[in-house]
């Protein structure tokens, strides 16, 4: 399996609470990734990065914030979480350069629920 | 922009059968790359195989392999003698130059014992 770590696994949480969602990957990866993957199963792409201090948003609008102050570590903050935010949150990483090389890896996943 | 399609939501297999997920993309670009990923229950997903555009000869990956029609912009996915452990969400997946990987919405595939 893949060197690339997610916790927690399982989160339940009121509405209202910050929380922060940890991805860390020891491959040295420099591309790093967010999806979001619905009850239909499809993923959506919501947050990436490029490199330390690059973060861009996905193709999929969500009110999460990211940062990437090291290359090993890409945490996913939900300032006010919300019912609507009840999803699992997959954390990939991939190596730079062209196409060929961009196998992601992925994390076990999170899976968030608030009530 | 790219697209993925699977339209298969769901199959199902006997175990030891043979069973093909399909995937029809669309890109502009002549250079890509197109991936098979494997969602286990409740378990990472995982890389099955890879195919790059350039390349005529179809990946295959021990009882993996891939139909690849490029001018069709097809790319199937047969798995022969069928395991109970083969039992998960398949991702059909593009990539070309810098951008970013697009997925299909997935395939569930059953295995029957």
């Amino acid at each position: 399996e893949a060197d690339i770590y997610q916790t927690p696994r399982y989160l339940v949480i009121g509405t209202g609470k910050k929380i922060t969602l940890e991805c860390s990957q020891t491959m040295g990866h420099d591309k790093m990734y967010w999806y979001q993957q619905d009850p239909g199963m499809e993923l959506h792409l919501i947050h990436y990065s490029y490199g330390v201090n690059s973060t861009e948003k996905g193709d999929l609008s969500s009110e999460s914030t990211v940062s990437r102050i090291r290359t090993e570590h890409f945490p996913l903050t939900l300032e006010s979480a919300r019912p609507s935010h009840t999803s699992q949150y997959l954390c990939a990483s991939s190596l730079p350069g062209l196409a060929g090389n961009n196998e992601q890896f992925f994390g076990p996943g999170t899976r968030l629920t608030v009530l | 922009a790219q697209t993925v399609t699977q339209s298969q939501p769901e199959m199902s297999v006997q175990e030891a059968e043979t069973v093909t997920l399909s995937c029809t993309y669309d890109t502009s670009e002549s250079d890509y790359y197109l991936f098979w990923y494997k969602q286990p229950p409740s378990r990472q997903m995982i890389l099955v195989i890879r195919q790059e555009a350039y390349k005529q000869q179809n990946a295959t990956e021990n009882r993996f392999s891939v139909n690849f029609q490029k001018a069709a912009k097809s790319f199937s996915l047969k798995i022969s003698d069928s395991q109970l452990g083969d039992a998960a969400m398949y991702f059909c997946a593009l990539i070309q130059g810098a951008q970013k990987l697009v997925f299909g919405q997935g395939t569930r595939l059953t295995i029957n014992p």
